[in-house]
């Protein structure tokens, strides 16, 4: 199993509403990732986890919440969103969190905050 | 400072030419890695190549090869006999070793366009 799988692909809520993103992987990566990618920009990094512990924090509003319940699984908790969050939501993973690890991405989610 | 340019922003040809995408990157490290990403309008982000600082030899896989040129600070990527399923925007990445972060410094990408 090589992919990295991310649900759900569409997600449109309201700002007052709490939902989540979830990304999966069976690869035995120990680094995962979340990123944002709004329209015609590269992604951006928000948050890294290492062996299941949060490694890096790119500076993400509280409104944006990661968890890594396991070496397999990522989410991502949305609360209270503002319309300019609506973007793509990619999750990747490697190996190991090192520069010579390439990531695989998945398909990403599309938010749309209202 | 670490930066990685992509000075096309769009390009269209005509499918069978051959297109080079530009990728100029810069770094302070002697250690460090060049990743090319493809980005079909389904978006997911797929892995095309990783290349590290030391291996300056030239990749070709198919209708795809790679030109690594330290001297330049290019890390070209060129697709013969294009297709139009190759049309995708396609992201040049930058890694480096002792960042401790090793976060990829990606470029604004090229938005390559196969017409048929």
């Amino acid at each position: 199993d090589t992919e990295v799988t991310q649900t759900p692909k569409h997600l449109v809520m309201g700002m007052t509403n709490k939902k989540s993103l979830k990304c999966e992987q069976h690869m035995g990566h120990r680094a995962m990732y979340w990123y944002k990618q709004k329209a015609k920009k590269p992604p951006e990094l928000m948050f890294v986890y290492s062996y299941e512990k949060l490694s890096i924090n790119e500076s993400v509003p509280s409104r944006f919440s990661p968890e890594c319940p396991n070496s397999s699984l990522l989410n991502l908790h949305l609360h209270a969103l503002q319309p300019e969050d609506s973007a793509l939501y990619l999750c990747a993973s490697s190996q190991r969190q090192g520069a010579g690890n390439e990531q695989f991405f998945g398909p990403g989610t599309r938010l749309t905050v209202l | 400072a670490q930066k990685v340019t992509q000075a096309q922003t769009e390009i269209s040809v005509v499918e069978k030419e051959d297109v080079t995408l530009d990728c100029v990157y810069e770094t302070r490290d002697t250690t460090y890695y060049l990743f090319w990403y493809k980005q079909p309008p389904s978006g997911e982000l797929v892995f095309l190549i990783r290349r590290n600082s030391f291996d300056e030899q030239n990749e070709i896989s198919g209708r795809y090869s790679w030109n690594f040129q330290k001297s330049t600070s290019s890390f070209n990527f060129t697709i013969t006999a294009s297709q139009v399923v190759d049309s995708a925007v396609y992201f040049c990445a930058l890694s480096e070793s002792t960042s401790g972060t090793y976060k990829y410094i990606f470029g604004t990408g090229t938005r390559l366009k196969v017409l048929a």
